[in-house]
């Protein structure tokens, strides 16, 4: 079964940019993933599907500061223009054919 | 509007059960695999279980196969997960969730919270 890896954290500037990775591990490098928002005290929030490609389809009402590209088996999630509200914790997801696998979250601070 | 909304949280004793119900709304039920997923109090999020539109494919994350059992009613659009033999580290606030086939889970419950205590 596929595993992710994430950073733990990550931090950046308000208006600035920031890219967080999430990795494939072997053999699992042309996986599609999905990414996950997780506000403070909130349930998690679908932000977008992202293929190995670096094509990547977001969820309704997901703001266009954010973004997906891919690079091997890494995935990526860029957030340009940070914002307050952008300070929240972010996984990945992928999957196979009978098991669901999710990053241990990378926790962005907006400074 | 899509709605999931959990219940059946609360506090139980180690060894006992709890079966958590999740109520769909706003889109088609029946065509839309399911999953649970769950977050430890600090922690990340953990997959526990899924099952296909039908309810004929099921699959269970390894710390809790033997002991919990999901199930679907299409009838009532409705979710649910039946859990047994509920240890301290079963702890967490337990979420449903919309899978879009090929594209990962699409829509999140708000959760219930299921304390495992003496």
């Amino acid at each position: 079964q596929p595993v992710l890896t994430q950073s733990s954290s990550a931090s950046a500037s308000l208006g600035s940019s920031v890219k967080v990775t999430c990795t494939l591990s072997s053999g699992h490098s042309t996986n599609i993933i999905a990414w996950h928002q997780q506000q403070p005290g909130k349930a998690p929030r679908y932000l977008m599907k992202l293929e190995g490609s670096g094509n990547y389809k977001k969820g309704s009402g997901v703001p266009d500061r954010f973004s997906g590209s891919s690079s091997g088996a890494d995935r990526y999630l860029t957030i340009s223009n940070l914002q307050s509200e952008d300070e929240a914790d972010y996984y990945c997801e992928t999957w196979d054919s009978n098991s669901r696998v999710f990053g241990g979250g990378t926790k962005l601070t907006v400074l | 509007e899509v709605q999931l909304l959990e219940s059946g949280g609360g506090l139980v004793q180690p060894g006992g059960s709890l079966r958590l119900s999740c109520a769909a709304s706003g889109f088609t039920f029946t065509t839309s695999p399911m999953s649970w997923v769950r977050q430890a109090p600090g922690k990340g999020l953990e997959w526990v279980s899924s099952i296909s539109e039908s309810g004929s494919n099921i699959y269970y994350a390894d710390p809790v196969k033997g002991r919990f059992t999901i199930s679907r009613d299409n009838s009532k659009n409705t979710l649910y997960l039946q859990m047994n033999s509920l240890r301290a580290d079963d702890t967490a606030i337990y979420s449903c969730a919309r899978i879009q086939v090929a594209a990962g889970i699409d829509f999140w419950g708000q959760g219930t919270l299921v304390t495992v205590s003496s």
